[in-house]
């Protein structure tokens, strides 16, 4: 079974600065996906990065980008520039390529973004 | 362009009681996933369909949960004799197909026991 790991259960960073949200996991397969999601107070689900294993370049969406590293099982997220609005939960989640590909989750980091 | 529709946004049932969730995916998506958020914790899979099929149901309680996708309507999560522990949130998210294709997710339904 898979697991994702965040080690990181709460991170605070100040307005323009940049952070490093930390995400493992463990699995036997060699191609899977690897997301990261942002969950705001309002409890929305929001997809802020999607990364393909097979993939060796490092997906980057605006402000965002994931640093991938496949042999070490290794999925951190770099939040450039903070802005107030992401200040939010962080779930890393994990989905392989199979019947099912349900996404599993890690526990999560708690970002705060300040002035 | 409607993204996951879940209704009710709230709900609250006493001990005993049975617990209706409904999600309508987006449109052009025929695969729906539920998860379960417990308080301070990260979604845990429940369950996996399409359209009137359970393809995958591995997370899903053995007990008083059940869940269907029919041919026409939302799919509906349903949990009979609700006890406290059922309080969480419930997830819908779905896509247009499985694998390659990223989940969205509605706004989850938050169940509150009596």
């Amino acid at each position: 079974a898979q697991t994702v790991t965040q080690s990181q259960p709460e991170m605070s960073v100040q307005e323009a600065e940049t952070v490093t949200l930390s995400c493992t996991y463990d699995t036997s397969e060699n191609n899977y996906y690897l997301f990261w999601y942002k969950q705001p107070p309002s409890r929305q689900m929001i997809l802020v990065i999607r990364q393909e294993a097979y993939k060796q370049q490092n997906a980057t969406e605006n402000r965002f980008s994931v640093n991938f590293q496949k042999a070490a099982k290794s999925f951190s997220l770099k939040i450039s520039d903070s802005q107030l609005g992401d200040t939010a939960m962080y779930f890393c989640a994990f989905s392989d390529t199979g019947t099912a590909s349900k996404l599993t989750f890690g526990t999560g980091t708690r970002l705060q973004v300040t002035l | 362009n409607a993204g996951v529709m879940q209704n009710p946004r709230h709900l609250v049932r006493r001990r005993g009681q049975e617990a209706r969730l409904r999600c309508s995916p987006m449109k052009g998506h025929s695969h729906v996933y539920w998860y379960r958020q417990l308080p301070e914790e990260g979604l845990k899979f429940m369950v996996y369909l399409q359209k009137e099929n359970i393809i995958d149901e591995s997370g899903m309680p053995k007990e008083r949960f059940s869940a269907e996708f029919p041919k026409e309507g939302p799919s509906i999560l349903r949990i009979q004799q609700v006890v406290r522990g059922d309080s969480a949130a419930y997830f819908c998210a779905s896509s247009r197909n499985r694998g390659n294709q990223p989940q969205h997710f509605g706004d989850g339904t938050r169940l509150s026991i009596l």
